[in-house]
């Protein structure tokens, strides 16, 4: 079964600073997606960022980016010119490609991301 | 626009009382739908997700069951509820668009039973 690790319960950065997120995954498979998502307090879960498996080059989106490493199945999100709005859980998720799309993602249990004004 | 709805937002049941949660998906047709459960300081587990009507994939043994009875439309149901059942309850869609599937997320369901 895939397992998705986020060692890092808590993170605190400066506003305007960059913070990186880790999360490593463990799968025997070759084609899957990685995401990230955001939980702010309101609970509503917010696609960040997404990366599929085959694709080398890493996924940016404005300032949120990631650092994929297949060989180490490392995925991390890195965040520049931090803004308050950013403090919320974030989550990393794997979700195999069986080509039919339907299969439900794997979560890591998440970071909590403190911004400091 | 897409937009998925999901109620009530709260619920408090008793131990043993039967439970059913809604979800609706707007502007899409034929989604795959999922249901995820939140417990605290953790991350979302996948309890069941479908494919069509009456399809319905189970993910983790449990006292839950889900139901499909219209194309954009997921019940989650219990007969009788537990502690453990206790959590916050995520229903999700996803379509194929531009090669590929992403899940979008309700706003979910806080459930607390005591």
């Amino acid at each position: 079964a895939q397992t998705v690790t986020q060692s890092q319960p808590e993170m605190s950065v400066q506003e305007a600073e960059t913070v990186t997120l880790s999360c490593t995954y463990d799968t025997s498979e070759s084609d899957y997606y990685l995401f990230w998502y955001k939980q702010p307090p309101s609970r509503q879960m917010i696609l960040v960022i997404r990366q599929e498996a085959y694709k080398q080059q890493n996924a940016t989106e404005n300032r949120f980016s990631v650092n994929f490493q297949k060989a180490a199945k490392s995925f991390s999100l890195k965040i520049s010119d931090s803004q308050l709005g950013d403090a919320a859980m974030y989550f990393c998720a794997y979700r195999e490609d069986s080509g039919g799309g339907a299969d439900g993602l794997t979560f890591g249990k998440g970071t909590h991301l403190i911004i400091q004004p | 626009s897409q937009t998925i709805h999901q109620w009530p937002a709260t619920l408090v049941q008793p131990v043993g009382s039967p439970l059913s949660l809604e979800c609706t998906v707007e502007g899409t047709s034929n989604p795959n739908l999922y249901w995820y459960r939140q417990a605290a300081g953790r991350g979302l587990q996948l309890l069941f997700y479908s494919v069509g009507i009456g399809q319905i994939s189970s993910e983790v043994p449990q006292n839950l069951s889900a139901s499909r009875p219209q194309d954009r439309q997921f019940i989650l149901s219990s007969k009788k509820l537990l502690l453990s059942d206790s959590g916050f309850y995520l229903c999700a869609w996803s379509v194929l668009w531009q090669g590929t599937y992403e899940q979008y997320f309700g706003p979910g369901t806080r459930l607390t039973v005591t």
